[in-house]
């Protein structure tokens, strides 16, 4: 019954390569996001989408690429992993404009 | 560019004592409020919350109060039990909602309880 989920939880990738993590919520919220917690351990949010719309879009290099196929997911891909990619990922939702996001588990992310 | 600042890295209490966790603000926009906690290898979990119009919110052990004037919030818990161990997060939003979510974190605070 987990209510917002991510997969996978731990990713060990080289350099160069293309990665996806994926998000799920059973929540029926409209609005999702994507967090990075880096080394120094802020939370700073990437992007968000509100009903499959991107309404979100945070200094990222573009090498990173939301897609929301429907209002329930919202993966993140990466290409061309480098090392300063390694973090923990956090997928989240939210209802409405306004209210607490509730978070996935977190993928983390290791890049060598 | 540091919005939302907890000066305090870590935070030890005794077990029943009253736990006050701190969280400053410069941005005058941001109208509410957000505290989460967050255990070792999970995400973070909403606690409580408070709107601008507000000084004080509680929900059983947490009570959050914030002071516009001097941008500032706090959280206190009471009785602080072992269990609230954990790494606790402020967060901001901006006024009326149009930031549709932005929400900005401070750093973070390490609470431990001691039994």
């Amino acid at each position: 019954d987990t209510a917002v989920s991510q997969t996978p939880k731990y990713l060990v990738t080289q350099m160069g390569n293309d990665k996806s993590i994926k998000c799920e919520q059973n929540l029926g919220h409209d609005t999702m996001y994507w967090y990075k917690q880096d080394s120094k351990k802020f939370l700073k949010i990437m992007f968000s989408y509100n009903n499959k719309e991107l309404i979100i879009n945070e200094t990222v290099p573009n090498r990173f690429s939301p897609k929301s196929p429907d209002k329930a997911h919202l993966n993140l891909h990466i290409n061309s992993l480098e090392l300063g990619d390694s973090a923990v990922y956090f997928c989240a939702s939210r209802r409405a404009y306004r209210g607490e996001q509730y978070f996935g588990p977190g993928t983390r992310l290791t890049v060598t | 560019d540091q919005q939302v600042k907890q000066n305090s890295p870590s935070l030890s209490v005794q077990e029943g004592r009253i736990s006050i966790l701190n969280c400053d603000y410069t941005n005058s926009m941001f109208d509410y409020f957000l505290w989460y906690k967050k255990y070792p290898a999970e995400g973070p979990t909403f606690l409580i919350s408070i709107s601008s119009i507000k000084d004080k919110n509680e929900d059983g052990r947490f009570t959050v109060f914030l002071n516009k004037s001097a941008k500032h919030l706090s959280l206190h818990i009471v009785p602080s039990q072992p269990g609230d161990s954990a790494v606790y997060f402020c967060a901001a939003d901006l006024a009326g909602g149009t930031s549709y979510g932005k929400l900005t974190f401070g750093q973070g605070t390490i609470l431990t309880v001691h039994p």
